[in-house]
């Protein structure tokens, strides 16, 4: 069945560096989102990315952060200048269609030190 | 945005009890899913259902749209059912609820 995968499971980095994450959503699909989790907390959306440009972006996704899909298939949250409370889950999930089911990627456990 | 509302928050139960957990949202929606958080963190998707009844093994769940609820119910519950189960609701981004905390004691 397919997946959408993300790498790496977990990264641990100093506050200042930056940080790509990756994702490779269904191939067929064709709407791409991140969320976070902060720990205990509940799952924040913080962009969606449909035709190559971001559809819409929470107050959260501010000049911190920025998304690419630099080929056909991954597609890649990148954050500049990470700081302490950027530790986070951090999710990948696509869509086939408008207003269809979401398929989560197992996420990428992200802790800045 | 859509309030998502979930209830109840913490449960425990005793191995073999039967639960409802409830999901309520704030505004109509094309799109809803309840997922089981696993201890890893990976979030498990249990059911894609915007309306109607479906069963998967011991847990079902049924979703009334025009009445903006949704309950996940669990039957017969093991220890492997522990964990934090999310609704979520919307028209493309979801919007996720915090959660029901579970616990099943043996």
């Amino acid at each position: 069945e397919p997946e959408v995968t993300q790498t790496p499971s977990h990264q641990v980095t100093q506050m200042g560096q930056e940080v790509i994450l990756r994702c490779v959503p269904i191939s067929n699909h064709l709407y791409f989102y991140w969320y976070r989790q902060i720990l205990g907390q509940k799952v924040e959306f913080l962009v969606s990315f449909y035709n190559n440009e971001i559809s819409e972006k929470s107050e959260i996704f501010d000049d911190q952060f920025s998304v690419e899909r630099p080929d056909g298939s991954n597609f890649t949250l990148k954050i500049r200048s990470t700081k302490l409370e950027d530790s986070a889950m951090y999710f990948c999930a696509s869509h086939r269609g408008h207003n269809t089911e979401a398929f989560f990627g197992q996420g990428t456990r992200l802790t800045v030190v | 945005g859509i309030q998502v509302e979930q209830s109840p928050p913490d449960l425990i139960l005793q191995e073999g009890a039967n639960s409802t957990l409830r999901c309520n949202f704030s505004d109509s929606v094309n799109n809803l899913q309840w997922f089981h958080q696993n201890p890893w963190g990976q979030l498990i998707n249990l059911f894609y259902i915007p309306s109607g009844t479906k069963q998967n093994g011991r847990l079902s769940a049924t979703t009334v749209a025009t009445e903006r609820y949704s309950l996940l119910y669990i039957s017969s519950s093991q220890t492997t059912d522990s964990g934090v189960y999310f609704c979520a609701v919307g028209n493309n981004r979801l919007a996720f609820g915090k959660g029901n905390q579970v616990v099943v004691i043996p």
